[in-house]
Formats: C-alpha cells, structure tokens, sequence
C-alpha cells in the first residue's frame, strides 16, 4: 500500500552511461515531481509534470528528462551520467497546489 | 541565488525543550510555505504547512509562524521528544508555477534524553 514507490533504492554505475529511475504513485494525483538532494542534503526541485504540462528547472542539465508512460509514472532517464551526479534523487506526487507526497528515494553513485 | 534560507544548521534541545527553526525568503510571490521532516534514509514527510492569509498554524506540538511583511516564517517543536530528532526543512512555492517547492538548507535537530 506504498504511496509512493521508486525503483530501484540504489543505483550504482559507471561514467558515460545511461541509466533510469522508475517512480509511481497509487494516490492519484495528477501533478509528480523530481529532486535532487545532494551530500550536503541540499535539497533542489528538477522537473513538475502534470499530464499538460512540463516545468523545468532551468539549471537540470538537458542529460535529465523525465518520461511519463500514464499518469501514476514519472521516470527520470539520465543520458551520459557524470560524477557530479551522484545524489538521491526523490519522486513526489501531489494533487495540483496540495501537499507533495515523498518516495523513499534512491541513491545513485556514479564511478 | 539561495531563495530560501535557513538557521541554524544545527539544533541540540534537551528533552521537553522547544525548538525553534527559521527561515527567510526572497520572492514574494510565493503562496505556500511547508515544513518537512525527514529521518536518515527516508524521504521527506509533511509536518505542517502554512498560506500567508494566517500569521500562525498549530498542529499538535508543531506551530508555524508567519510574518508576511519581515519575508520569515518559524517552525516551533514543544515538548521536543527524542523522537523527533530528524533534519527539518522548510520549504516554499507559488502555485502557478507547478507548485515546485524551494527548500531551505536543512536543520538537523538533536533532542537529547
């Protein structure tokens, strides 16, 4: 009964590769989310999604998009991953202009 | 630019104590100001939230204050609880503008037995 789940908890790769993580939310709500907390727990907003339309940060670099398959999935594909990338990164879901429901994250490691 | 910001980094409160955290933004266009807690390995969890048509919420032990014309808003935790030792973020956005949230930088907080 997860409200929201993500998969999978930990993610660990290498330089140059492509990698995705998966999201779902069984509240539905019609908004979902992406962030990013670093090692310093700063936590930073990357993508709003709602089935019309797409808010990105403007510092998310162009190697992040989040694909959405229906409404209770957001998944963030990360294309030719760097060090720097290394965080967890955290879905959240909520109804529009109500409280964001977090995942429990997952924790990607780039080598 | 940080657009939220956030004291003190750390926070010991002996326990029963109460706990203050601040924090200050810069847009005032901002209409929806949470707090989250979040423990070590999970991911953030709605505490309380406050909308500047109010100058105080209480929830339980949990109370936001907010001061529209100062730009501030405080969490305070009575009677802090071990139990409540965590990282505290405050958080803010505007809804027309996806409703995505700008978080403070975090206070860990240590509620000593």
């Amino acid at each position: 009964d997860t409200a929201v789940s993500q998969t999978p908890k930990y993610l660990v790769t290498q330089m140059g590769n492509d990698k995705s993580i998966k999201c779902e939310q069984n509240l539905g709500h019609d908004t979902m989310y992406w962030y990013k907390q670093d090692s310093k727990k700063f936590l930073k907003i990357m993508f709003s999604y709602n089935n019309k339309e797409l808010i990105i940060n403007e510092t998310v670099p162009n190697r992040f998009s989040p694909k959405s398959p229906d409404k209770a999935h957001l998944n963030l594909h990360i294309n030719s991953l760097e060090l720097g990338d290394s965080a967890v990164y955290f879905c959240a879901s909520s109804r529009r202009g109500a409280e964001q429901y977090f995942g429990p994250g997952t924790r990607l490691t780039v080598t | 630019q940080q657009q939220v910001k956030q004291s003190p980094q750390s926070l010991i409160v002996q326990k029963g104590g109460i706990s203050i955290i601040n924090c200050a933004y810069e847009n005032t266009a901002f209409d929806y100001f949470p707090w989250y807690q979040q423990f070590p390995g999970k991911g953030p969890a709605l505490l309380i939230a406050i909308r500047p048509d109010v100058s105080e919420k209480k929830e339980g032990r949990f109370t936001i204050s907010f001061n529209k014309s100062a730009k501030q808003f405080s969490l305070h935790i009575m009677d802090s609880q071990p139990g409540d030792s965590a990282t505290y973020f405050c958080a803010a956005s505007r809804d027309n503008a996806g409703n995505m949230l700008t978080f403070g930088g975090g206070t860990r907080l240590m509620v000593k037995p």
